[in-house]
C-alpha cells in the first residue's frame, strides 16, 4: 500500500521569502514521487518528479525537492516566493516501480494551498 | 512532454442528459485516465485505458462509461447525468517513466 501526507493544508508567505511545502510518503516499493501545481480553475501542471535518479530534483519556476529515504519525505522548496506561485500544490506517489502494474497508479496528497502576500 | 486537451472548460447539463467529455493527447501514448476532483476528496480515478478499445475501472466507475476508438482520444460518458456528478473532471495521459500529464479540466454543473 502507499499513502501520501501533506503536513500543512495552508501555507502563507510574503513575496520574496522562502517557501517550504512538506510531504511524507509511505510505499512498499521504491516510489516515484511528483509535485503538481493547480491554479484556480485550471488543470494540474507537473512541477517536478523523482524517479530514483538524483535525490535533489529541480523543477520549473525555481522549485526543487529533495528525496530523503531515511525520513520518507519529499519536501518542496523555493528560495523566493513570487505572487504567481499562489496556487494549490499536490504531492503524489506512484506505484510505477512495483511489479505487476501496467501503469503508474497515483496516490494524491490532500493538497496544500499556498498564499503569497505582497 | 505530453500535451492533453479537453473539449470543454465549462459545461452545464440537466439531470438525465447524456454527457460526453472528450480528451485528446498528442504523443501516441497508450495509457490515458479520467479523474474527478471534489473539495475535501481530492482526485479520484474513474476509468483508465491502456490501449484502443481497452479499459479498466478505477476507484469510482459507477455512473460512468468510457470509449477509446482511437489511440489519441479518450471519452468519458455520463449515461444519465445526476446532480452528484457535478464536479471538476480531469483527463491525463501517461508519458515516459509513468509520468502523468493532465489536461486543463472540465468543470461540469448538473442542474
Amino acid at each position: 500500500a502507499q499513502s501520501v501526507t501533506q503536513l500543512d493544508s495552508h501555507v502563507s508567505v510574503s513575496e520574496g521569502t522562502p517557501v517550504l511545502l512538506r510531504c511524507n510518503y509511505s510505499s512498499s516499493y521504491s516510489p516515484s514521487l511528483f509535485w503538481y501545481v493547480q491554479h484556480p480553475n485550471k488543470g494540474l501542471q507537473l512541477l517536478l518528479k523523482y524517479t530514483s535518479a538524483a535525490t535533489l530534483v529541480k523543477g520549473i519556476n525555481g522549485f526543487e525537492a529533495e528525496f530523503k529515504k531515511s525520513e520518507t519525505s519529499f519536501h518542496l522548496t523555493k528560495p523566493s516566493a513570487h505572487m504567481s506561485d499562489a496556487a494549490e500544490y499536490f504531492c503524489v506517489v506512484s506505484l510505477a516501480n512495483a511489479g505487476g502494474t501496467s501503469y503508474g497508479k497515483l496516490t494524491f496528497g490532500q493538497g496544500t494551498i499556498l498564499t503569497v502576500h505582497p | 512532454d505530453v500535451k492533453v486537451t479537453q473539449s470543454s472548460r465549462y459545461l452545464v447539463k440537466r439531470t438525465g442528459e447524456k454527457v460526453f467529455l472528450e480528451c485528446v493527447q498528442d504523443m501516441d501514448h497508450e495509457n490515458m485516465f479520467w479523474y474527478r476532483q471534489d473539495p475535501g476528496l481530492g482526485l479520484r480515478l474513474i476509468y483508465f485505458s491502456y490501449d484502443v478499445k481497452m479499459k479498466e475501472k478505477g476507484d469510482i466507475p459507477e455512473g460512468y462509461s468510457v470509449s477509446r476508438e482511437k489511440k489519441e482520444r479518450f471519452s468519458l460518458i455520463l449515461e444519465s447525468a445526476s446532480t452528484n456528478q457535478t464536479s471538476m473532471y480531469l483527463c491525463a495521459a501517461e508519458g515516459l517513466r509513468k509520468t502523468q500529464y493532465f489536461g486543463p479540466g472540465t468543470r461540469l454543473l448538473v442542474l
